[in-house]
C-alpha cells in the first residue's frame, strides 16, 4: 500500500500572505500527479494535473511543482485570499488507480 | 456544478435496510469510480468500471456491490452495512485527455449506519 504523505496538516495564514505545502510520495513510478481543492460542501475540484517531465503548473496565483528525483510536489498560492479556503489533496494516478494523501486543510483569515 | 451528480445526498439506514446510492454523469465520460471518505481518512477507491467493465475492486467487503448499466451511471447497492461504513461516498468520472485521466466528482452522499 503506497503512503503518499501531505504536509502540513492545516494551516491559517492571514489575507494576502503566500503560502505552500507539500505532497511527497515514495516512488516516481506513476502516470501523473493530481492536485484537487476541496472546498467544504461541494466536490472536489481539480486543479492540475503533473506529468513526470517535472514541468511547473500555473493557474491565476496558484501554481505547482513536480520533482520526481525528490519525491515530492509543492502547490504554492500567491497573495491568499478567503476564497482560497479549502482542503487540497494531491493524488497519485497509477492508470485509473488513484491514492490519494489526507490532504492540507488551509483557513485564510481576512 | 461538474455535470457529476450523486442521488440521495444524505442517507440513514439500518444496518439490516438495503438501500442504492445512484450517480449519473453527462460529460460523456467513459470511466466511472465509487470512493469512500471515512473520518479523519484519505479518500480511498472502492470500485472503478471502465467502457461498463468492472477494473479495479480494492478488496472492498461484499456488501458493498457496485453496478454500472451504462457509461452514464453508477450504482452502489448497500446491504448489511455496519456502522463504521458511516462515511461519505463520492462518484467521479474520468476520460482520458493527452494520455492522462482527469477525473470529475460528484457532491457526494453522506451515509450514517444505525
Amino acid at each position: 500500500i503506497l503512503n503518499v504523505e501531505q504536509s502540513p496538516q492545516s494551516l491559517h495564514v492571514q489575507e494576502g500572505d503566500s503560502t505552500n505545502f507539500t505532497c511527497s510520495f515514495p516512488s516516481s513510478n506513476f502516470y501523473a500527479l493530481h492536485w484537487y481543492r476541496w472546498e467544504t460542501a461541494k466536490s472536489p475540484e481539480a486543479l492540475f494535473v503533473m506529468t513526470l517531465n517535472g514541468d511547473e503548473k500555473k493557474k491565476g496565483r496558484i501554481s505547482a511543482t513536480l520533482n520526481t528525483k525528490e519525491g515530492y510536489s509543492y502547490l504554492y498560492i500567491k497573495g491568499s485570499q478567503p476564497e482560497d479556503s479549502a482542503t487540497y489533496l494531491c493524488a497519485f494516478d497509477y492508470g485509473q488507480n488513484f491514492v490519494f494523501g489526507p490532504g492540507t486543510r488551509l483557513s485564510v483569515l481576512p | 456544478e461538474t455535470g457529476v451528480t450523486q442521488t440521495p445526498r444524505h442517507l440513514v439506514m439500518g444496518m439490516t435496510n438495503k438501500k442504492s446510492l445512484k450517480c449519473e454523469q453527462h460529460l460523456g465520460h467513459n470511466a466511472m469510480y465509487w470512493y469512500k471518505q471515512s473520518a479523519k481518512k484519505p479518500l480511498e477507491l472502492m470500485f472503478v468500471y471502465s467502457l461498463e467493465e468492472r477494473v479495479e475492486n480494492n478488496s472492498v467487503p461484499s456488501r458493498f456491490s457496485p453496478e454500472c448499466p451504462n457509461s452514464s451511471h453508477l450504482f452502489l447497492h448497500l446491504h448489511t452495512l455496519q456502522p463504521e461504513d458511516s462515511a461519505l461516498y463520492l462518484c467521479a468520472s474520468s476520460q482520458v485527455r493527452d494520455g492522462l485521466y482527469e477525473q470529475y466528482f460528484g457532491p457526494g452522499t453522506r451515509l450514517t449506519v444505525t
